[in-house]
């Protein structure tokens, strides 16, 4: 069954750690992205890949890192200079740029 | 101006009823236009794309879009209590970069 897995879907952090979001997918699609969602708001892209090692800041890219090593694999690294981290963070997929997205279930951190 | 304007709502309709969702958008070079809905605490789930001028219809589902105008809207007709959600206008960027802008969504409630 293909889809994007996203894990952990729930994660709590304390202030000046980095954690690391999962996402997979098994769709063969070449473009994912990240998207983090705050309360009441749309989505803000932050990182976004179209190949193989290859990879582009989004709008809100700052205190965020990714990598793109396997068409399959698009970890998002959250770091401490993150300044407001607590959200709900959204990985999706492409079969290729312009094209409908698909989601991943979500991540939730919460920086305590 | 923002990039995707949506009217927040809340909008209520009664079951069996129309439900009209409305979004602009700022960039005329957008080519691709999306409705995505989402329930609360989960993720964005794709409804209807739409490329050209006109209407295309996917079952209750209607989606608009009139470039002249940059504005894109979506029916739903014969709504149930399920339709109750979040919708999300999505447009890709003019200027070749593709990438998927979102409004914040209007949260529809369809009352029984």
């Amino acid at each position: 069954d293909g889809g994007i897995t996203q894990s952990p879907k729930y994660l709590f952090r304390k202030e000046g750690q980095n954690v690391t979001l999962s996402c997979e997918q098994n769709l063969n699609h070449d473009a994912m992205y990240w998207y983090r969602q705050d309360p009441g708001q749309g989505l803000r892209l932050i990182y976004y890949s179209q190949i193989v090692n290859d990879f582009q800041k989004g709008d809100i890219a700052e205190g965020y890192s990714v990598s793109r090593e396997k068409k399959e694999s698009f970890p998002l690294t959250v770091t401490s200079a993150q300044k407001n981290p607590t959200a709900f963070y959204l990985c999706a997929s492409s079969i290729n740029r312009g094209r409908e997205l698909f989601f991943g279930e979500g991540s939730r951190l919460t920086v305590l | 101006q923002k990039e995707v304007e949506q009217n927040s709502g809340p909008l209520s309709v009664p079951e069996g009823a129309i439900a009209s969702l409305n979004c602009t958008y700022s960039d005329r070079g957008s080519q691709s236009f999306f409705w995505y809905r989402q329930y609360s605490g989960k993720s964005p789930e794709l409804i209807m794309f739409i490329y050209s001028n006109g209407d295309k219809e996917d079952g209750r589902f209607t989606a608009q879009l009139n470039k002249a105008s940059q504005y894109v809207s979506l029916l739903i007709r014969d709504s149930q209590p399920s339709d109750s959600a979040t919708y999300l206008c999505a447009v890709t960027r003019g200027g070749g970069s593709e990438k998927l802008v979102f409004g914040k969504g209007t949260k529809l409630t369809v009352n029984p």
